[in-house]
C-alpha cells in the first residue's frame, strides 16, 4: 500500500528555516518524480516544486532560490528545506506522487502545517 | 506562465450533473487533472488525462477538454460530493512546473 507521511511542520519566526519529511512506503521514491504542493488557510493549491527520478528539480517562482527539494534514496524520504521563509508561506505542506509524462498526483500525505509568524 | 480559471463556486439539487469548467489558453492541446479535497483531507485524484477515472472512482465522475475549456461532469450528485475540485496541468513549455486551477467550490442543496 502506497503511504506519504509528511513532518517537521511547525510555528517559525520570519527568516528562519525549517525542513519537512515525507516518508514514503509501497513504492520507491527515487524511481519516481516527487512534488511538493502548498495550500495556504482558506486558499487554493499551489505547486511548490518537483524532483525527477533522474534528480533534476525544478521551483515555482514563489520558492526559487530559498527552497530546495531532495530526497535520501536509503531512507526512501524526500525532503524540502525551506529558508528565508515569509509570512506568504504559512500553508499546509501537501507530498505528492507524480506519474505520468504529463504529470498527475496519484498519491498525496496527510500534510503538515507551516506557520511564519513573530 | 500558464493560468487556469474555474468558476469559486458551483450549486447543484441531489440526483443532477453538475459540470466544473477549467479555462485556458488552448488547454486542449494539454493533459488535465482534476482533484477533489473535502474540508480537513488531503486532495484525492479523480480524473487524469482529461477523462481517465482512477480504481475507486464513481463512473459517475467524467471529463473532457477541448480547445480553451476542459470540463468535470458529475452526475447524479450525491451529498458526498459537496467539496472543492482542482484542475491541473503540467506545463513543461518553458519550465517544468504544476499548475492548479483556483479551485471551485461545489455546494449540494
Amino acid at each position: 500500500e502506497v503511504q506519504l507521511v509528511e513532518s517537521g511542520g511547525g510555528l517559525i519566526q520570519p527568516g528562519g528555516s525549517l525542513r519537512l519529511s515525507c516518508a514514503a512506503s509501497g513504492f520507491t521514491v527515487s524511481s519516481n518524480y516527487m512534488s511538493w504542493v502548498r495550500q495556504a488557510p482558506g486558499k487554493g493549491l499551489e505547486w511548490v516544486s518537483v524532483i525527477y527520478s533522474g534528480g533534476s528539480t525544478y521551483y515555482a517562482d514563489s520558492v526559487k532560490g530559498r527552497f530546495t527539494i531532495s530526497r535520501d534514496n536509503s531512507k526512501n524520504t524526500l525532503y524540502l528545506q525551506m529558508n528565508s521563509l515569509r509570512a506568504e508561506d504559512t500553508a499546509v505542506y501537501y507530498c505528492a506522487r507524480g506519474r505520468g509524462t504529463m504529470a498527475y498526483f496519484d498519491y498525496w500525505g496527510q500534510g503538515t502545517l507551516v506557520t511564519v509568524s513573530s | 506562465s500558464y493560468v487556469l480559471t474555474q468558476p469559486p463556486s458551483v450549486s447543484v439539487a441531489p440526483g443532477k450533473t453538475a459540470r466544473i469548467t477549467c479555462g485556458g489558453n488552448n488547454i486542449g492541446s494539454k493533459s488535465v487533472h482534476w482533484y477533489q479535497q473535502k474540508p480537513g483531507q488531503a486532495p484525492v485524484l479523480v480524473i487524469y488525462y482529461d477523462s481517465d477515472r482512477p480504481s475507486g472512482i464513481p463512473e459517475r465522475f467524467s471529463g473532457s477538454n477541448s480547445g480553451n475549456t476542459a470540463t468535470l461532469t458529475i452526475s447524479r450528485v450525491e451529498a458526498g460530493d459537496e467539496a472543492d475540485y482542482y484542475c491541473q496541468v503540467w506545463d513543461s513549455s518553458s519550465d517544468h512546473r504544476g499548475v492548479f486551477g483556483g479551485g471551485t467550490k461545489l455546494t449540494v442543496l
